[in-house]
């Protein structure tokens, strides 16, 4: 069964400095592997996916996540973190059955402090 | 481009009552469509997904059913609710393409539902 786990129930960093989100997968075959980010009361944002090629995956508002097939990880990462990237971040991997499924980690609470 | 809508906002509903929550895409046709809860906001859990008009496949045995009358609706519902469903509903899709398995899912805003 495939499935993703996030080590890590809450991340501190402070703003500037470089911030990691760890995600680890199991899956069999290829991985699709996807960041999601939420904010308070709303719903996903979808921020990068990795599905073949480079390695290093370049997303949204400055955040990019590293494809390490020998650890099985996705780790989602940004070079100097800000204030409003405060907010729950999701790590997936898809089902490669008909239902596409999207399969959730429990999510990391990231929270930059000033 | 594709958009989702997905209403109400928030819901507050006493124990024992129906529910009807509805998710409704456009631009595109045929998408895979989904129904997540989010208890306590931090894990999501697949509730019930659909491949096409009329097939429903439950995820999880629960007090809740969905339906896909039409091609870009789903509708979530319970006859009588429990205090246990209380949490943060999303919809979401897929598209239907050539490489659909690389494709992102899209999400609605969420439905806060609290059972009193």
């Amino acid at each position: 069964a495939q499935s993703v786990a996030q080590p890590e129930d809450q991340v501190n960093v402070a703003e500037g400095n470089p911030l990691t989100v760890k995600c680890t997968y199991s899956v069999s075959g290829n991985p699709y592997l996807f960041w999601y980010v939420q904010y308070p009361n709303r719903g996903l944002q979808f921020l990068l996916k990795y599905i073949t090629g480079d390695n290093l995956v370049k997303g949204s508002y400055g955040f990019e996540a590293e494809f390490n097939k020998s650890q099985t990880s996705f780790h989602l990462k940004k070079p100097s973190a800000l204030v409003s990237d405060s907010a729950l971040y999701f790590c997936a991997v898809r089902a490669m059955d008909s239902s596409y499924k999207l399969i959730f980690g429990s999510g990391t609470r990231l929270l930059v402090r000033p | 481009s594709q958009t989702i809508h997905q209403w109400p906002a928030t819901l507050v509903q006493p124990v024992g009552s129906p529910l009807s929550l509805e998710c409704t895409v456009e631009g595109t046709s045929n998408p895979n469509l989904y129904w997540y809860r989010q208890a306590a906001g931090r894990g999501l859990q697949l509730l019930f997904y659909s491949v096409g008009i009329g097939q429903i496949s439950s995820e999880v045995p629960q007090n809740l059913s969905a339906s896909r009358p039409q091609d870009r609706q789903f509708i979530l519902s319970s006859k009588k609710l429990l205090l246990s469903d209380s949490g943060f509903y999303l919809c979401a899709w897929t598209p239907i393409w050539e490489g659909k398995g690389s494709t992102e899912a899209f999400f609605g805003q969420g439905t806060r539902l609290t059972v009193v």
